[in-house]
């Protein structure tokens, strides 16, 4: 059973709107997100992470939301830019000694100019 | 070379071949990871290692075995795989393996395809 949701496979926005990407989890023990970016034929590369402690990381166009009480993250890209189609993984990692990534399956972005 | 390495970047096997694949961080992290991501899955992680020890294997097949020489360098030997076994393998390493909140950094990846 997949502990860390993402429920669309692709999104498409026009250049210059929002992005919003979701993601869902599971495991309560979950204590610090991060979403990663990965085009074809790369591997992924890290984009933002929020701790538990937290509801709101922002870094430049991105935000990123996290809705404990929901057990739901999002990651916004305003404005959106056609350089950031790609795939989207949201991971999460556990509290206690074993620290491991537990990903998504991934959103595929495409931002239409 | 900076960042993580990852060779081959593309492979093609026989089931009866025997191949490695070879994955160098030049980070000075001292934990490194193997992935498999097959199509339209969550990335699976494999095996972790900790300054060079193992500290995580997901019940991989032992038709894929690991081996961790030094901080830097992680192989991963294929034998006897099967055509379900195409998929890309991931590299990945960090500062350490149980430190909290800090991010992996992956390499491009090597395209298995078994035939």
């Amino acid at each position: 059973d997949q502990q860390v949701k993402q429920n669309s496979p692709s999104l498409s926005v026009q250049e210059g709107r929002i992005s919003i990407l979701n993601c869902d989890y599971t495991n309560s023990m979950f204590d610090y997100f991060l979403w990663y970016k990965k085009y074809p034929a790369e591997g992924p590369t890290f984009l933002i992470s929020i701790s538990s402690i937290k509801d709101k990381n922002e870094d430049g166009r991105f935000t990123v939301f996290l809705n404990k009480s929901a057990k739901h993250l999002s990651l916004h890209i305003v404005p959106s830019q056609p350089g950031d189609s790609a795939v989207y993984f949201c991971a999460a990692l556990s509290s206690g000694s074993a620290r491991q990534l537990t990903f998504g399956s991934g959103t595929q972005l495409t931002v239409l100019p | 070379e900076t960042g993580v390495t990852q060779t081959p970047r593309h492979l093609v096997m026989g089931m009866t071949n025997k191949k490695s694949l070879k994955c160098e961080q030049h980070l000075g992290h001292n934990a490194m990871y193997w992935y498999k991501q097959s199509a339209k899955k969550p990335l699976e992680l494999m095996f972790v290692y900790n300054f060079k020890e193992q500290t995580e294997n997901n019940s991989v097949p032992s038709r894929f075995s690991p081996e961790c020489p030094n901080s830097s360098h992680l192989f991963l030997h294929l034998h006897t795989l099967q055509p379900e076994d195409s998929a890309l393998y991931l590299c990945a390493s960090s500062p350490t393996g149980t430190s909290g909140g800090n991010e992996q950094f992956f390499g491009p990846g090597t395209r298995l395809t078994v035939l």
